[in-house]
C-alpha cells in the first residue's frame, strides 16, 4: 500500500546535538512538507517543497535544515540552534497544489530533548 | 492567508448526527475548504473538502453557506471512532500559490457511549 513512512517513532535528543528525522513517500506526490505539533495544539509548518531540489521555509523554520534530493524523501534536520525542539513532527506530502489534492501525512516522530 | 473559527470542543452521543461549525468570514473566491481530522498520537487524515456546493463521501458531508463565510461538517451517525480533533482549513489554489495548509486550533469531539 502506498503511504508515507516517518522513522523512527520516538526520539531522545542531548542538549547541542543534531538529529534527523526520516520522511518517505511512495506515492509519487511532488509536494511534501513538515509540520511541528505541540502538545494541545495545531500544526505549524516548518518547511515545505514542491519539487525536487527545491524547498521554501514556512513559518517556524529556524533552527530547522531539510533536503530534497529524491522524490521520495524530504529529511528533517533538527539543528542545536533549534531552543525547543521538544515536540511532535509530522511529515505529509501532496499530488500538487490544485484543490483536489488533499494531504497525506505519516504517524509522526515525538522527540525529546534528555 | 484566511483564518478559520471553530469552537475548542463539542460533545455527541454515540450514533447520533454531528454537526461541526466553521466560521471563515474572510475567505476569498479562491480558498477551498478543507476538513481534516486529528486522532491522539497519530497524523491528520483528510476528511473532505469543497469550494461553493455541498459535499458527500463516504465519511462525512459537507455544508457550505451560500455566502462561503461558514461551513458545516456532518458526521451522520457518530461512533466511539469519531472522536478527534477536527480541524476546518482555507486552502488557496491560485496558480503560484503554494497551496499550503494553514491548521488552526480545531475542534475537540467527545462521542459518548
Amino acid at each position: 500500500d502506498g503511504g508515507i513512512t516517518q522513522s523512527p517513532k520516538y526520539l531522545f535528543r542531548k542538549e547541542g546535538q543534531n538529529v534527523t528525522l526520516s520522511c518517505e513517500q511512495n506515492l509519487n506526490h511532488d509536494a511534501m512538507y513538515w509540520y511541528r505539533q505541540d502538545p494541545g495544539q495545531g500544526l505549524r509548518l516548518i518547511y515545505y517543497s514542491q519539487i525536487v531540489n527545491d524547498f521554501q521555509k514556512g513559518d517556524i523554520a529556524e533552527g530547522y535544515s531539510v533536503s530534497r534530493e529524491k522524490k521520495e524523501s524530504f529529511p528533517l534536520t533538527v539543528t542545536s540552534a533549534q531552543k525547543n525542539p521538544t515536540a511532535f513532527y509530522l511529515c505529509a506530502s501532496s499530488a500538487g497544489q490544485g484543490d483536489y489534492y488533499g494531504y497525506t501525512f505519516g504517524s509522526g516522530t515525538r522527540l525529546t530533548v534528555v | 492567508d484566511a483564518k478559520t473559527t471553530q469552537p475548542n470542543s463539542m460533545e455527541s452521543n454515540e450514533e447520533e448526527p454531528v454537526h461541526l461549525p466553521c466560521n471563515h468570514s474572510t475567505i476569498s473566491g479562491t480558498d477551498y475548504i478543507h476538513w481534516y481530522r486529528q486522532l491522539p498520537s497519530q497524523g491528520p487524515e483528510y476528511v473532505i473538502h469543497g469550494l461553493t456546493s455541498n459535499v458527500n463521501n463516504r465519511m462525512a458531508s459537507l455544508a457550505i453557506a451560500e455566502d462561503r463565510k461558514s461551513s458545516t461538517l456532518i458526521l451522520h451517525r457518530a461512533t466511539l471512532r469519531d472522536a478527534a480533533v477536527y480541524y476546518c482549513i482555507l486552502r488557496d489554489v491560485t496558480p503560484g500559490n503554494t497551496g499550503k495548509l494553514i491548521f488552526g486550533q480545531g475542534t475537540t469531539l467527545q462521542v459518548k457511549p
